[in-house]
């Protein structure tokens, strides 16, 4: 249980495109997931949390016009890219608590998204 | 807001050795400390985690420790066997009802095991 999926497993744009990444939770409901940016041998930086109706709540720094969230289930969040750059090339990885789940603390983590942008 | 460091930042040990990592965080009211291990290209797995309320830990050969007063907490595998080798995370929970259960990582600790 509580597994946590995302799509795509990798994308390459152009630079001035919009990319769309999707977080599905696929076997419970999850009313906040969060979304993380991992440059290569760096750490996860926490970008934004995303909750289920309702803006979405971004970490200082975090360009909310530039990364779009929208939360419009309990089962799927989305983060649009928007006007990529190369900079903006990294690995964008979403996880979710899973109420009910026995170890409650835990986030579960997607597979993550590679982004490249040329 | 909260902050975590951790320490080394690589580190190589004999197989069969104990390999200890250490993390401070600066929220007091931080309630919870997961540690990921995350393979080359993969997601990270929780391998074990420890509350506030609770000063040790241990599954197998994995344990933490917590030290509230100081604001440190450290994660300690012995017997280590080559599987051991990838990034380790430290992360905490910061406290108060906005942080949304959100969690915040430290830098990473790559570890290596020498056969």
């Amino acid at each position: 249980g509580a597994v946590v999926s995302q799509h795509p497993s990798w994308v390459i744009c152009k630079s001035g495109t919009s990319v769309k990444i999707e977080c599905r939770s696929l076997d419970f409901q999850a009313t906040t997931m969060f979304w993380y940016r991992q440059f290569p041998k760096q750490s996860l930086m926490l970008m934004a949390t995303s909750n289920e109706g309702s803006k979405a709540t971004y970490e200082q720094g975090v360009e909310k016009d530039k990364f779009l969230i929208n939360h419009a289930s309990l089962t799927l969040s989305t983060l649009t890219v928007t006007s990529a750059h190369p900079e903006d090339s990294s690995f964008y990885i979403c996880s979710a608590r899973a109420p009910g789940h026995s170890s409650y603390n835990e986030q579960f983590f997607g597979p993550g998204t590679r982004l490249t942008v040329l | 807001g909260e902050n975590v460091e951790q320490h080394p930042s690589t580190l190589s040990v004999q197989e069969g050795d104990s390999a200890v990592i250490k993390c401070t965080y600066s929220d007091s009211a931080s309630n919870y400390f997961p540690w990921y291990k995350q393979e080359l290209g993969k997601r990270p797995q929780l391998i074990i985690d420890i509350r506030s309320n609770v000063g040790e830990k241990k599954d197998q050969r994995i344990a933490v420790t917590l030290n509230k007063t100081a604001k440190h907490f450290s994660l300690h595998i012995t017997e280590t066997q080559p599987e051991d080798s990838a990034v380790y995370f430290c992360a905490a929970r910061p406290g108060g009802y906005s942080s949304a259960s959100k969690i915040i990582f430290g830098s990473g600790t790559r570890l290596s095991i020498r056969p």
